[in-house]
């Protein structure tokens, strides 16, 4: 099993959809988790944290769920501007070295 | 939020020769710099954990007599790519974070090797 493994879609939706993702990791020890975002020949940028109790940030809200090891992303009111990819990381148990996902490729069509 | 620069953002070069790719954080100290290397429609892969003073640490795999890593100062790190062949071609990127949480990702650097 790969250590954070996600879905690559493409996930294509309209715009004003809500559109979900989710990342499984395989280290019960890993204690931190972030979504990055990354757009087509552009280096990651860090989109949210993802803390045990959840968090939002206007129309994104990420999830933790520690028994099932995964983590999740939720987009509400999808923008044209949203389009790109989604990387799921997370931090090696006991280190900060982290592990980064394939990504998740999303597309908003008008 | 913090800024991270790469030099040069593109180079193309001979098989065989040399590239040198540095990293700067430009308004923090950066504890721990990474690097990375993404091919096309695939995830960063990291290939080195670099600390300030200190050897870096290579992930499996990745040649550290090929991928020279020299952390000088707390803001400055570098990648050499040493005998250069066509296969390492790819898109190199670093991150440096100052808290062991929060990376911040430089623009990349696109290599091509002919």
């Amino acid at each position: 099993r790969k250590e954070v493994e996600q879905d690559p879609g493409p996930f294509n939706v309209p715009e004003g959809a809500t559109v979900a993702f989710n990342c499984t990791y395989s280290n019960s020890a890993s204690q931190s988790f972030f979504w990055y975002r990354q757009d087509c020949r552009k280096e990651p940028k860090l989109l949210m944290s993802v803390y045990s109790s959840g968090n939002e940030d206007g129309r994104f809200t990420a999830q933790l769920n520690r028994a099932s090891q995964y983590i999740s992303l939720l987009i509400r009111d999808s923008k044209l501007s949203d389009s790109a990819t989604y990387l799921c990381v997370v931090n090696r148990g006991g280190s900060y070295i982290p592990t980064f996902g394939r990504g998740t490729s999303l597309i908003v069509h008008p | 939020g913090a800024v991270v620069s790469q030099h040069p953002s593109r180079v193309i070069c001979k098989s065989g020769t040399s590239v040198k790719i540095e990293c700067r954080s430009l308004d923090f100290q950066a504890t721990t710099m990474f690097w990375y290397r993404q091919f096309p429609k695939k995830s960063l892969m990291l290939m080195a954990t670099s600390n300030e003073g200190s050897k870096a640490t290579y992930e499996q795999g990745v040649e550290k007599d090929k991928f020279l890593i020299n952390h000088a100062s707390l803001t400055l790190s570098t990648l050499t790519v040493t005998s250069a062949h066509p296969e390492d071609s790819s898109f190199y990127i670093c991150s440096a974070t100052d808290s062991w949480e929060t990376q911040y990702f430089g623009p990349g650097t696109r290599l091509l090797v002919l």
